[in-house]
């Protein structure tokens, strides 16, 4: 089993939509978790960290579930700048971090 | 700032050839570290460092050697390139084990 699982999608919403896309990881010592956005043919660039009380950044919402060992990213009323791939990552105390495959999502007009 | 900047961008390899990838970086950050990331698979961590003259194993390090001679300054080196090493290849900074800044990625196909 991967240490950090997504669904690969692609998630194809229109415009306004709100989508949410869960991560799930298999290592009980993960301690920090964050949510990277990836554009085609682009580096990775930190979306934002996810905290244990859950976190909001403008239209973007970060949630962790340590009993189920997953996170999830919602995005509100959706644009189409944000079509991208979502990538989440995982770490442990003190050890490198693990990028999950990705999830893509593509916003419509 | 540049932040972190990557040399080449794009290189076609023919098997059992060997090329340098160089990483730099200007945030005076101590740790760095190289990726491939290839289509279903996620970034994979091949190699890292945490200060100069020091190099540690990632997840997939064989048939890659790496060398930290300068803090702003991180080589990939493949000394026979097969084709499973086609893949994007991204270098990485950071302050401890905290956010990762990536440079713009180079495209490398062994044929």
């Amino acid at each position: 089993r991967k240490e950090v699982e997504q669904d690969p999608g692609p998630f194809n919403v229109p415009e306004g939509a709100t989508v949410a896309f869960n991560c799930t990881y298999s290592n009980s010592a993960s301690q920090s978790f964050f949510w990277y956005r990836q554009d085609c043919r682009k580096e990775p660039k930190l979306l934002m960290s996810v905290y244990s009380s859950g976190n909001e950044d403008g239209r973007f919402t970060a949630q962790l579930n340590r009993a189920s060992q997953y996170i999830s990213l919602l995005i509100r009323d959706s644009k189409l700048s944000d079509s991208a791939t979502y990538l989440c990552v995982v770490r442990r105390y003190g050890q490198n971090f693990v990028f999950g495959p990705g999830t893509r999502l593509s916003v419509l007009p | 700032n540049a932040g972190v900047t990557q040399t080449p961008k794009f290189r076609v390899l023919k098997t059992g050839q060997s090329m340098t990838l160089l990483c730099a970086q200007d945030m005076n950050h101590e740790y760095m570290y190289w990726y491939r990331q290839d289509p279903g698979m996620g970034l994979r961590l091949i190699h890292y460092s945490v200060g100069e003259g020091t190099t540690a194993k990632g997840e997939v390090p064989d048939g890659y050697n790496v060398s930290r001679l300068k803090k702003q300054n991180f080589l990939l080196g493949l000394e026979s390139a097969a084709p499973s090493q086609t893949s994007v290849y991204f270098c990485a900074s950071s302050v401890g084990f905290n956010e990762q800044f990536f440079g713009p990625g180079t495209r490398l196909t062994v044929l």
